[in-house]
């Protein structure tokens, strides 16, 4: 069965401080990978995907994630944090089973950022 | 183009009572995703409906849970006989038909309490 760890429950970084955040998966086979982030009160934005090819993908906001099959991980990272960007983000895990659109998510990680 | 509509925003239910939940999808949107968050937990896959089908119900809860996504109208959510523990967010998604995996676009939740 599929299923997304998050290990970081809250992050607290300096703004202008660059940013990790981490995402471990289970899936026997390849998976489709997400991030999307969710300000309070707010629906989720997708910031990016991964579906096949390169492994660093770039996303909106200027954040990346790198896929790493070896780690079975897919960590989101920022060099340089910005006061908006403190929200709560999810990690999600999409199946190859067939019919199936449906996301897995993580419980999410906290961001709060400090001048 | 408006996206995701959900209402209503905030439900509050007495327990045994039943909640009406409503999505309209994005237009040209045909598929449609629902999603419970407990509190401080990550959305939880329930449904997935096309026009006037469902395709995936594996989330659903076997008991007092329904949905439907009829030719006309929004996407309902119907819970009867609420009880404390239906006390989450509900999001639904909707995106468009086609490739597998197009990116979900989320409303901005309904947040039901259940007294």
């Amino acid at each position: 069965a599929q299923s997304v760890t998050q290990p970081d429950i809250h992050i607290t970084v300096s703004e202008g401080a660059s940013l990790e955040l981490r995402c471990n998966y289970s899936y026997g086979a390849t998976p489709y990978l997400f991030w999307y982030v969710q300000s309070p009160g707010q629906g989720l934005q997708l910031l990016l995907k991964y579906f096949s090819g390169d492994t660093l993908v770039q996303g909106i906001k200027g954040f990346e994630a790198e896929f790493k099959r070896s780690q079975s991980s897919f960590n989101l990272r920022k060099p340089s944090v910005h006061w908006s960007d403190a929200a709560e983000y999810f990690c999600a895990v999409g199946t190859s089973r067939t019919g199936a659109n449906n996301l897995f998510f993580g419980t999410g990680t906290r961001l709060t950022v400090i001048p | 183009n408006a996206g995701v509509m959900q209402n209503p925003r905030h439900l509050v239910r007495r327990r045994g009572q039943e909640a009406r939940l409503r999505c309209s999808p994005m237009k040209g949107h045909s598929h449609v995703y629902w999603y419970r968050q407990l509190p401080e937990e990550g959305l939880k896959f329930m449904v997935y409906l096309q026009k006037e089908n469902i395709i995936d119900e594996s989330g659903m809860p076997k008991e007092r849970f329904s949905a439907e996504f009829p030719k006309e109208g929004p996407s309902i959510l119907r819970i009867q006989q609420v009880v404390r523990g239906d006390s989450a967010a509900y999001f639904c998604a909707s995106s468009p038909a086609g490739v597998r995996y197009n990116e979900q676009f989320f409303g901005p939740g309904t947040r039901l309490t259940v007294l």
